[in-house]
């Protein structure tokens, strides 16, 4: 499995764009780089993933460096409710289980 | 739009006792999941589920755990007989298909579990 680095935290102001990094060195391949989020008191909610080309969805950007090494998280504008533990996920081809780092918790300021 | 219930939100049992964690996965979701959470650590995988039978597990989940689908709806987590240690925010989550790494799994609220 592949282990993964994040900041233990990170601050932002509402409504401020936020960049997440992950370092995933280790990375098979054929691994998806998966985000999560865990909102205090509740079950982790998926984000985001990709395999090579960034990606963009309703909720944050993905962007992939080209050597898959590592990929940044983007939240074009935060807001209080994005205040979370975010946790970068490589998922492998050939098991459905996610294993769970420590995550980076993103703390918002009005 | 769809969601992942779990029932009881909060479960309080003595130690040795017997317990039994609800959820009802996603209707059309056919892979499941349970997940726990010790205060202040990481999110553990315990054991995925699919056509009735444990597809996957971790060193967590021995013998003392037991999953089942008893009807179309439910999934439970069996513990049978709680240990202290066993206190932790239990976690279900379900997928509706398998492609490769790049399926999402939908998480419930959890249930917390205290031992006493």
């Amino acid at each position: 499995d592949a282990k993964t680095t994040q900041p233990n935290s990170m601050e932002s102001n509402e409504e401020e764009p936020v960049h997440l990094p992950c370092n995933h060195s280790t990375i098979s391949g054929t691994d998806y780089i998966h985000w999560y989020r865990q909102l205090p008191s509740q079950g982790p909610e998926y984000v985001i993933h990709g395999l090579t080309s960034n990606v963009n969805n309703r909720m944050a950007s993905l962007a992939i460096a080209e050597d898959r090494k590592s990929s940044t998280l983007i939240l074009h504008r935060a807001t209080l409710r994005d205040a979370a533990v975010y946790y970068c996920i490589p998922r492998s081809y050939n098991t459905d289980k996610l294993i769970f780092g420590t995550g980076t918790r993103l703390q918002v300021f009005p | 739009e769809p969601e992942v219930t779990q029932t009881p939100s909060h479960q309080v049992t003595q130690m040795g006792q017997e317990v039994i964690l609800r959820c009802v996965p996603i209707s059309n979701h056919l892979y499941f999941y349970w997940y726990r959470q010790i205060l202040g650590q990481k999110v553990e995988f315990l054991v995925s589920f699919y056509n009735n039978e444990i597809s996957e597990k971790s060193e967590i989940f021995d013998d003392q755990f037991s999953v089942e689908r008893p009807d179309g709806s439910n999934f439970t987590l069996k513990i049978r007989s709680t240990k202290l240690e066993d206190s932790a925010m239990y976690f279900c989550a379900s997928t509706p298909t398998l492609t490769s790494g790049r399926n999402e799994q939908f998480f419930g609220p959890g249930t917390r579990l205290t031992v006493l």
